[in-house]
């Protein structure tokens, strides 16, 4: 398996733009994790999704964050407008029920 | 107060020596123990995975968990310069549902 696929690797974005994050889990993970890491603030899960449905998205920061999952195998986190806060390492990670999460490799974005 | 509280060091230690890196904890629901590494822009991995109290022995690493303290430590025995990375504890809580909390990670370098 391929593992984990994020797309872009990098991004980068003026203020006030639409940024789509895109994220293939592994084959056969039923759970699927959306993760912002920053120095300040550690790596901070922002939504997960069981079996495409969005299971807890508490830590989604603002209505302008929005993440989607319309099959088992793709996901998007969609930031719109972008802002110069939101710049960070963006990380999707799957896994199986209560097994060890798989990371992908990670969108940096920068938000100027 | 977080729910899991993590020293963000640095640590710096010279090759061959014992480190020692710690967790405390808040919310006693929390029963699944992880310890990831994460080398520079790489997402993070899973080093250890442990359930109950006690030790948990993978070569040079040794992952051990206190439930009544809430306390949970990872030791690295002979470490060498390939073991500087930074190292997240994790917890997973059933009754928060399937939702990992991750440690803010230890900056650990190993001096040649």
């Amino acid at each position: 398996d391929a593992g984990v696929i994020q797309s872009p690797r990098h991004e980068v974005t003026e203020m006030g733009q639409e940024v789509t994050l895109r994220c293939k889990p592994i084959s056969g993970h039923d759970y699927l994790f959306w993760y912002r890491q920053t120095m300040m603030r550690g790596l901070e899960l922002l939504i997960y999704f069981n079996n495409n449905v969005p299971i807890d998205d508490s830590g989604m920061p603002e209505d302008r964050f929005s993440a989607k999952m319309p099959n088992a195998s793709f996901s998007t986190l969609k930031i719109q407008p972008s802002e110069p806060r939101d710049s960070a390492v963006y990380f999707c990670a799957s896994s199986r029920p209560l097994q060890e999460q798989y990371f992908g490799p990670g969108t940096r974005l920068t938000v100027t | 107060q977080k729910e899991v509280e993590q020293d963000p060091g640095p640590l710096s230690v010279p090759e061959g020596a014992i480190v020692s890196l710690n967790c405390t904890y808040s919310n006693s629901a929390f029963q699944y123990f992880m310890w990831y590494r994460q080398y520079s822009r790489k997402g993070p991995e899973l080093l250890m995975y442990t359930y109950s109290s006690g030790n948990k022995e993978d070569g040079r690493f040794t992952a051990q968990v206190d439930k009544s303290s809430k306390y949970i430590s990872l030791f690295i025995r002979d470490s060498q310069p390939s073991d500087s990375a930074t190292y997240l504890c994790a917890m997973i809580s059933l009754t928060g549902g399937f939702k990992t909390i991750f440690g803010a990670g230890t900056r650990l370098f190993v001096k040649a």
